[in-house]
């Protein structure tokens, strides 16, 4: 199973928007409502941001939220804060109760 | 709340068998719909799923690892065991353990199913694979 492609890096200033793809086939991103993203400061336990594409579980800013198109979904974080640094991962069901993540992405806020 | 920590050897040798143990606070492992999983992250790489385990005992293992995986619970210590066999360097990493919650429920659509995320995580722990 490849794991999901997402850029390396991604930057904002605080107060800017910045989206993150993450990008599958139609076997797994494509295929399923199974999309979850993960912030992860290093050192720190990962943290659920988003899930089922969508969701946002309680506690976690409605500045973060979660979309999907095609074999493509993306995680935009809103008004930019310093303490949203960190890497983001995306994870995708991939059939047969199978799960994949994608390869991480660094968050710079400027 | 949900709590889980992860122990282990800190330290392993090549083609030695890895035994790592997650215990679980805050739920039970046989409540239906509770679901602990495995993930690694190598040092300075991305996460890997490695291994789920519902209440039920359904077991589900990366297929690139499945050969040397097995999960297994237990219920009366509330525990997850995940063994891998034939350790080498590459499989150096900090390995976490997570709940993934699972939960079946009819809507408009029909029959569908909530899952396949990870809600809380233990802090993990780094294991090294050097002779």
């Amino acid at each position: 199973q490849s794991a999901l492609t997402q850029p390396p890096s991604a930057s904002g200033s605080p107060g800017q928007s910045v989206t993150i793809s993450c990008t599958g086939t139609s076997s797994d991103v494509g295929g399923y409502n199974y999309v979850s993203w993960y912030q992860h400061h290093p050192g720190k336990a990962p943290k659920l941001m988003i899930y089922e594409v969508t969701k946002r579980p309680s506690g976690v800013p409605d500045r973060f939220s979660g979309s999907k198109s095609g074999n493509t979904a993306s995680l935009t974080v809103s008004g930019l804060q310093v303490e949203d640094e960190a890497d983001y991962y995306c994870n995708s069901y991939a059939g047969r109760s199978n799960l994949v993540f994608g390869g991480g992405t660094k968050l710079t806020v400027l | 709340q949900i709590t889980l920590k992860e122990s282990g050897p800190t330290l392993v040798k090549p083609t030695q068998t890895l035994t790592l143990t997650c215990n679980v606070s805050g739920v039970s492992l046989s409540t239906s719909g509770v679901g602990v999983g495995w993930i690694r992250q190598p040092p300075g790489k991305a996460l890997e799923w490695l291994a789920l385990i519902y209440w039920n005992d359904d077991k589900r293992c990366s297929p690139s690892l499945k050969s040397r995986l097995t999960i297994t619970k237990d219920t009366s210590r509330n525990q997850v065991v995940l063994t891998m066999t034939n350790m080498d360097p590459v499989d150096t990493a900090t390995y976490y353990c997570a709940h993934s919650p699972l939960t079946y429920y009819y809507d408009s659509s029909g029959y569908s199913i909530s899952g396949y995320y990870f809600d809380f995580w233990g802090q993990g722990t780094l294991v090294t694979v050097s002779s």
